[in-house]
């Protein structure tokens, strides 16, 4: 059985520009969620999103946005990329929603200068 | 205080040691408690998932949930230079609000 897949898995953008992030849940998952992993904060959630539903939302600011297609997969945008915004972007995702089980792609490392 | 407190070591410790890693919380709403293991540029892998107090083990790996203490624990038997990695905690629950909390994690490595 395949994995969550992400893309892409580097990314190198300047201040001012805008970025997305693509998942790929595993097959039957229909939960996917976002986390934004730095050395200094750790793991802190993005958000959630279910049957294209956002379902929750962490403590981000609005640039920070995302959506599920009917088929599962999910993007995450940032908009107006700020030098902070440099970390791992994990995506993750569940059989169902407000479990504790997820299951972690390999992430996208996004780097802002 | 973080909601969540894990001591993120370094640990090391010589091939086959019992390794003991643990996280406290505060907050007594927390129902899912879960171990991840990440390795060095990769994704968290879930490792063990546990809804009540008590124990439950898998393989070499046992998660021990102690609710009144607010007080989890993983324990490693057996461990192997395969285990080195960074070990995180996580709690969550749902109550009106969802709320889903890594801990810092914890460096191990094993020695070989």
């Amino acid at each position: 059985k395949a994995g969550v897949t992400q893309t892409p898995r580097y990314l190198i953008k300047t201040r001012g520009q805008q970025v997305t992030l693509s998942c790929s849940p595993i097959s039957g998952h229909r939960s996917v969620s976002w986390y934004q992993q730095t050395p200094g904060q750790g793991l802190q959630f993005l958000f959630e999103y279910f049957s294209e539903t956002q379902r929750n939302k962490g403590n981000f600011p609005g640039r920070f946005s995302g959506r599920q297609f009917s088929n599962s997969r999910s993007e995450m945008n940032v908009s107006t990329l700020e030098l902070g915004d440099s970390a791992l972007y994990l995506c993750a995702s569940s059989p169902t929603v407000n479990t504790g089980e997820l299951f972690f792609g390999e992430g996208s490392r996004l780097t802002v200068l | 205080q973080k909601e969540v407190e894990q001591d993120p070591g370094p640990l090391s410790v010589p091939e086959g040691a019992i390794v003991s890693l643990n996280c406290t919380y505060s907050n007594s709403a927390f129902q899912y408690f879960m171990w991840y293991r990440q390795y060095s540029r990769k994704g968290p892998e879930l490792l063990m998932y546990t809804y009540s107090s008590g124990n439950k083990e898998d393989g070499r790996f046992t998660a021990q949930v102690d609710k009144s203490s607010k007080y989890i624990s993983l324990f490693i038997r057996d461990s192997q230079p395969s285990d080195s990695a960074t070990y995180l905690c996580a709690m969550s629950y749902i109550s009106g609000t969802y709320k889903y909390i890594f801990g810092t994690g914890t460096r191990l490595k094993v020695l070989a």
